[in-house]
């Protein structure tokens, strides 16, 4: 079982239209969570990080949070075609390093 | 400079070849990371500093790769004997201090012929 798991396809979403992100962790020791936007050739851009159970709201985007559950979500509201990337998840692991779920690719069509 | 830096951006080199990476991280940052992130997969934890100690190697793929930040500065991700399962984009990281959010470079493409 691999530490992260993002397993949906390419997600196409109309430009306005709210995207959602699943990511499953499998360790429950698990306390810090990440997501990175990744455009083509760029570098991973921290956009959201959470710690605890619930919602964490930082302008369109809201990350959720579910210990029990092991997963962890991202909602980009109002999307736009700018939002067009690959998100990836990620959760801190031992010695500081983070481990990666293999992304998910979002087109926002105009 | 305001983020983490590497170079070269781009780097090819044949089968066999020694190559080395560098990676300057943003002023002040004790942690330091190196990952490898292959075509449409997530980066892979390879190695990790805090200032010049290095804590943890454990996703070094084989004794070929080889980092070192001796200053607890600037850091060098040197692969000898490169294979082509080598080719991936080599990304570098930094964060203030322990539990802080990383902070990536553009990343290093790396292309073994």
């Amino acid at each position: 079982q691999k530490e992260v798991e993002q397993n949906s396809g390419p997600l196409s979403v109309p430009e306005g239209a709210i995207a959602s992100l699943n990511c499953t962790y499998s360790d429950r020791g698990s306390q810090s969570f990440f997501w990175y936007r990744q455009y083509s050739g760029k570098s991973p851009e921290l956009i959201m990080f959470i710690y605890s159970n619930g919602d964490k709201e930082d302008g369109r985007f809201t990350a959720q949070l579910n210990k029990a559950s092991q997963y962890v979500s991202l909602l980009i509201r109002d999307s736009q075609p700018s939002d067009s990337a690959t998100y990836l998840c990620a959760v801190k692991r031992g010695n500081n390093r983070l481990a990666f779920g293999k992304g998910n690719q979002v087109v926002v069509i105009p | 400079g305001a983020g983490v830096s590497q170079s070269p951006r781009y780097k090819v080199a044949k089968r066999g070849q020694d190559v080395a990476l560098r990676c300057d991280p943003i002023s002040g940052h004790v942690s330091l990371f190196w990952y490898q992130q292959a075509l449409g997969q997530g980066p892979e934890f390879l190695t990790y500093f805090q200032n010049e100690a290095q804590l943890d190697k454990s996703g070094l793929p084989s004794d070929r790769f080889f980092a070192e930040r001796p200053e607890g500065s600037v850091s060098t991700l040197k692969i000898q004997r490169t294979q082509q399962e080598d080719s991936a984009v080599y990304l570098c990281a930094s964060s203030p201090g322990y539990n802080q959010p990383q902070h990536f470079g553009d990343g290093t493409r790396l292309s073994i012929l």
